[in-house]
C-alpha cells in the first residue's frame, strides 16, 4: 500500500520560502511515476503546483513557476517542495500525490493527508 | 488554461437517490482525459473516476462516470450515507490540469 505524509512548518512569514517534504512508503519512488503538490485554500478548491520524476524532470503550474521549486531525493524516498516569497494567498492546506501523467498532464491516485501552511507575520 | 465549471454548486438528496453531478469545460477535453474525486472534511481527496469513465481501485460500482469533449457527469446511483461529500472533477488533457470548484452533495 503506498502512503505518502507531508510535514514542514506549520506557519510560514511573509516573503519567506515555504519549505514541505513528502515522505513515500510502500513504493520505491525510483521505481517510475511522477509525483506531485497540490494545494487547497481553506474552503476553496484544489490547485496542482507542480510534479516531478525520479530523475529529476519537472513540470509546473505556469501561474506558480517562477516561486516553486520541487526536488527528490531517492535515497530517501521523499521530495520536496519549495515556495519563495509567500503572501497571504498562500494559506492552504498542501497535498502530495502520485501523480499518474499522461501525455500532457496527470491525475492523482495516492494522497497525503495534507498539512495547513499559514503564511502570517 | 481550461476552466471546469460544475453544478449545481450543492445538491441536496436523501439516502437512496440518485445523484447526477455535472463538469463542464471551457473547452474539448483531450482525449477524455477528466477525472472525479471525493472529498470528506478533514481528508484528502479520493479518486473515483479517471479516463471520464473507468473507476479506479476499489470505488463501488453505484459511481459512473461518462461524458466527453466538453461536457462531463458523474453519476451515483443510489447514495450510501457515506457518500455525503464534496465531489471535484479535473481535467489533465492539456499541459496544466485543473479542477473544478466543487459540488456539495448534502443530505436532505
Amino acid at each position: 500500500q503506498v502512503q505518502l505524509q507531508e510535514s514542514g512548518p506549520g506557519l510560514v512569514k511573509p516573503s519567506e520560502t515555504l519549505s514541505l517534504t513528502c515522505a513515500v512508503s510502500g513504493y520505491s519512488i525510483s521505481s517510475g511515476y511522477y509525483w506531485g503538490w497540490i494545494r487547497q485554500p481553506p474552503g476553496k478548491g484544489l490547485e496542482w503546483i507542480g510534479s516531478i520524476y525520479h530523475s529529476g524532470s519537472t513540470y509546473y503550474n505556469p501561474s506558480l513557476k517562477s516561486r516553486v521549486t520541487i526536488s527528490v531525493d531517492t535515497s530517501k524516498n521523499q521530495f520536496s517542495l519549495k515556495l519563495s516569497s509567500v503572501t497571504a494567498a498562500d494559506t492552504a492546506v498542501y497535498y502530495c500525490a502520485r501523480d499518474l501523467i499522461t501525455d500532457s498532464s496527470g491525475y492523482y491516485d495516492y494522497w497525503g493527508q495534507g498539512t495547513l501552511v499559514t503564511v502570517s507575520s | 488554461e481550461i476552466v471546469l465549471t460544475q453544478s449545481p454548486g450543492t445538491l441536496s438528496l436523501s439516502p437512496g437517490e440518485r445523484a447526477t453531478l455535472s463538469c463542464r469545460a471551457s473547452q474539448s477535453v483531450s482525449s477524455s482525459y477528466l477525472a472525479w474525486y471525493q472529498q470528506k472534511p478533514g481528508q484528502a481527496p479520493r479518486l473515483l473516476i479517471y479516463g471520464a469513465s473507468s473507476r479506479a481501485t476499489g470505488i463501488p460500482d453505484r459511481f459512473s462516470g461518462s461524458g466527453s469533449g466538453t461536457d462531463f457527469t458523474l453519476t451515483i446511483s443510489r447514495l450510501e450515507p457515506e457518500d455525503f461529500a464534496v465531489y471535484y472533477c479535473q481535467q489533465y488533457g492539456s499541459s496544466t490540469g485543473t479542477f473544478g470548484q466543487g459540488t456539495k452533495v448534502e443530505i436532505k
